[in-house]
């Protein structure tokens, strides 16, 4: 069974301050993606990271694959409140779109 | 061009009763993929679905639950003689094919609570 740990599980910061969320595995994914859940809603994709190494950025945000394709980061700058929300990695490894997603990391941004 | 339309949104039913929790897919998409998301936690693969076809049912239940997604209308998750801990949120994605890195785009969920 694959599992997807994020870290840390809980993140209550202040408007302006950084932040990394990370999501580890002992699995080797074909690719990972990064999605944020808002309340009562479906996940949205924020990124798709493929390649072993690969950094993306989208805007404040910045995800890194690791090297062995078996973890990756996400990084945000200067936090701000419409940031608040759930974050899930999601690795993909049997083909298609059949995605094992992790813990999640519930982040809140305090203005 | 509409998103992934679920519905209904909120579900109550009885123990014992039937639920039935319909997916539009996007314009466009024939592969469907459900998952389950319990409180508190991350959302769990179940099913995935391409028209009239079930490609990959390793995360459904062995009882009571199936999936459909008929040649024509939406894909259907149905459950069976419901119990407390079906109580869940389910979603539903949709992609327009189902080879690797393909982007799939999920809707706003079907919260089904079991009383």
């Amino acid at each position: 069974t694959q599992l997807l740990e994020q870290s840390p599980q809980f993140l209550s910061i202040q408007e302006g301050e950084n932040l990394t969320v990370y999501c580890n595995s002992s699995s080797v994914f074909s690719s990972l993606q990064w999605y944020r859940q808002e309340p009562g809603e479906g996940p949205v994709l924020l990124v798709t990271v493929v390649t072993g190494g690969e950094v993306k950025k989208l805007k404040r945000l910045t995800f890194q694959f690791g090297d062995a394709r078996k973890d990756s980061s996400l990084h945000i700058t200067a936090a701000q409140t419409g940031d608040t929300g759930l974050y899930l990695c999601a690795g993909e490894s049997g083909g298609y779109q059949k995605v094992t997603f992790g813990t999640g990391t519930k982040l809140q941004v305090i203005p | 061009n509409a998103g992934v339309m679920q519905n209904p949104r909120h579900l109550v039913r009885r123990r014992g009763q039937e639920a039935r929790l319909r997916c539009s897919p996007m314009k466009g998409h024939s592969h469907v993929y459900w998952y389950r998301q319990l409180p508190e936690e991350g959302l769990k693969f179940m099913v995935y679905l391409q028209k009239e076809n079930i490609i990959d049912e390793s995360g459904m239940p062995k009882e009571r639950f199936s999936a459909e997604f008929p040649k024509e209308g939406p894909s259907i998750l149905r459950i069976q003689q419901v119990v407390r801990g079906d109580s869940a949120a389910y979603f539903c994605a949709s992609s327009p094919t189902g080879g690797t890195n393909t982007e799939a785009f999920f809707g706003q969920g079907t919260r089904l609570t079991v009383v």
